[in-house]
């Protein structure tokens, strides 16, 4: 069974514009998660969808969201970009809502963006 | 709200070894435990997780973790560490809120270095 896929793998923006990125869940798959990750920071929470609605969102501006669609593909966008969104941005899916049962989570290889 | 710390930046360790890398935890109710790891350029990957049962949990690559309620640790443990072990680990704890959404939030990582 194929992965979390997510594209594209790496991205250079400059600020001020705005990025999508997309991610695939494993097949069967209806639950998505997104998590930013920097140096700084760590990994930190962006948003969860379940079966395309927005089930729970971290401490982001206004500026990060999301969508899920009906085959559970997601997409986060990101408006003006600011310097300090240079991040790796993983998604992570799970076959029900993160939390039923203590589901396991399995995670893309994230999509590196850079912005100047 | 719930949290996890991982009080080491590093651990080095010597090719067959035993390797332990700590993680404490705070949360109300019952806890959902993970550990992760990353690889250079690489998403995560998940190795185990604790949600009842059993105190030692067994899991991908050898490794196993200990839950242990009165001192709120679930380290990670290896009997015999290999070179190909050295990485970035994680430890998660699950979240959840009052909308039925869930969240997973992560320590702050410990690089393991592991020498020949």
């Amino acid at each position: 069974k194929a992965g979390v896929t997510q594209t594209p793998r790496y991205l250079i923006k400059t600020r001020g514009q705005q990025v999508t990125l997309s991610c695939s869940p494993i097949s069967g798959h209806r639950s998505v998660s997104w998590y930013q990750q920097t140096p700084g920071q760590g990994l930190q929470f962006l948003f969860e969808y379940f079966s395309e609605t927005q089930r729970n969102k971290g401490n982001f501006p206004g500026r990060f969201s999301g969508r899920q669609f009906s085959n559970s593909r997601s997409e986060m966008n990101v408006s003006t970009l600011e310097l300090g969104d240079s991040a790796l941005y993983l998604c992570a899916s799970s076959l029900g809502p993160v939390g039923q049962a203590g589901e396991t989570q399995y995670f893309g290889p994230g999509t590196r963006l850079l912005v100047l | 709200a719930q949290s996890v710390a991982q009080p080491e930046d590093q651990v080095n360790v010597a090719e067959g070894n035993p390797l332990t890398v700590k993680c404490t935890y705070s949360v109300s109710g019952n806890p959902y435990l993970f550990w992760y790891v990353q690889y250079p350029n690489r998403g995560l990957q998940f190795l185990l997780k604790y949600i009842t049962g059993d105190n030692l949990v067994k899991g991908s690559y050898g490794f196993e973790a200990e839950f242990n309620k009165s001192q709120t640790s679930f380290h990670l443990k290896k009997p015999s560490a290999l070179v190909s072990d050295s990485a970035l680990y994680f430890c998660a704890v699950r979240e959840g809120n009052r909308g039925g959404g869930f969240k997973t939030i992560f320590g702050a990582g410990t690089r393991l270095f592991v020498k020949a």
